[in-house]
C-alpha cells in the first residue's frame, strides 16, 4: 500500500536558519510522482513541486531544494536562509498514475519561523 | 476569477442539520475530488468522480454523500452533521490523460464547524 511519513510534526527554527523538512514514503510502483505543498495561515494549497520517479536530480528554486532519493524513499525539502513567510505547514504528497491519479498526502510539518 | 470554487467558505452549523458543500470549476476538467482535512492527519480523500457518471468512495466516505450535477459541479452532502465531521474540506480538478500525471487543482477550501 501506498504511505507518506512525515515524522517532524511540528519544527521552530529562528530567522535565517535553513531547515530540511522530511519526507518518507512507500509505494509498490514503478511510475510514480512525489509533491510538496505549502498552506500558509489563510489556508490555501499552494503547489510548490512536482518529481516524477523517473527524474532524480535535485532541484532548486530560489531559496527552496529539493532532494529525491529513491535509494532510501525519501523526498526532503530544505529551505535555505528561512523567513517569517515562510512559516506554514507544509504537505508531502504520493501519487500513482496507475491508482488513478490519487493523491496520498502525509500529516504536514508545521514550520514556524520566528524573527 | 479562480478555476476551482468552493461555497460556502464557512460554514457554523449544528448537530444533525444537513448540509451541503459546493464545488464549481471552469477548467473543462472531467475528475474531481473531495478531501478533508484536520488537524495532524493531513488530507484524506472522501470521494472521487471521474465523469459525471461515475462516482467512488475514497478513504473516509462514511457520513457523506455526493452529488456530480453536471461536469463542471461536484457537491458534497452531510446527511446529518456531527461535531467530528468539522473540518477544512477541499475540492480538487484534474484532467484525464491515460498514462500520465493529471495534475490536480484544488479549491480554496470551505471551513465547516459542527457544534
Amino acid at each position: 500500500a501506498q504511505k507518506v511519513t512525515q515524522a517532524q510534526t511540528e519544527i521552530s527554527v529562528v530567522e535565517k536558519e535553513d531547515v530540511t523538512l522530511d519526507c518518507v514514503y512507500e509505494t509498490r510502483d514503478t511510475t510514480y510522482y512525489l509533491f510538496w505543498y505549502k498552506q500558509p495561515p489563510s489556508g490555501e494549497l499552494v503547489f510548490l513541486i512536482r518529481r516524477n520517479s523517473f527524474d532524480e536530480q535535485n532541484e532548486i528554486s530560489g531559496r527552496y531544494s529539493w532532494n529525491f532519493q529513491k535509494s532510501t524513499s525519501s523526498f526532503n525539502f530544505t529551505i535555505t536562509a528561512s523567513q517569517v513567510v515562510d512559516s506554514a505547514v507544509y504537505f508531502c504528497a504520493l501519487s500513482e498514475i496507475v491508482n488513478t491519479d490519487k493523491l496520498i498526502f502525509g500529516t504536514g510539518t508545521r514550520l514556524q519561523v520566528f524573527p | 476569477d479562480a478555476d476551482v470554487t468552493q461555497t460556502p467558505r464557512n460554514r457554523i452549523t449544528k448537530t444533525g442539520k444537513r448540509i451541503m458543500l459546493e464545488c464549481s470549476q471552469t477548467k473543462g476538467h472531467d475528475r474531481m475530488y473531495w478531501y478533508r482535512q484536520d488537524p495532524g492527519l493531513g488530507l484524506r480523500l472522501i470521494y472521487y468522480s471521474f465523469d459525471v457518471k461515475d462516482i467512488n468512495k475514497g478513504e473516509i466516505s462514511d457520513g457523506y454523500s455526493v452529488s456530480r450535477q453536471a461536469q463542471a459541479k461536484f457537491s458534497l452532502s452531510l446527511e446529518s452533521a456531527i461535531p467530528n465531521q468539522t473540518a477544512l474540506y477541499f475540492c480538487a480538478t484534474s484532467d484525464r490523460i491515460p498514462g500520465v500525471y493529471n495534475e490536480q487543482f484544488f479549491g480554496p477550501g470551505t471551513r465547516l464547524t459542527v457544534l
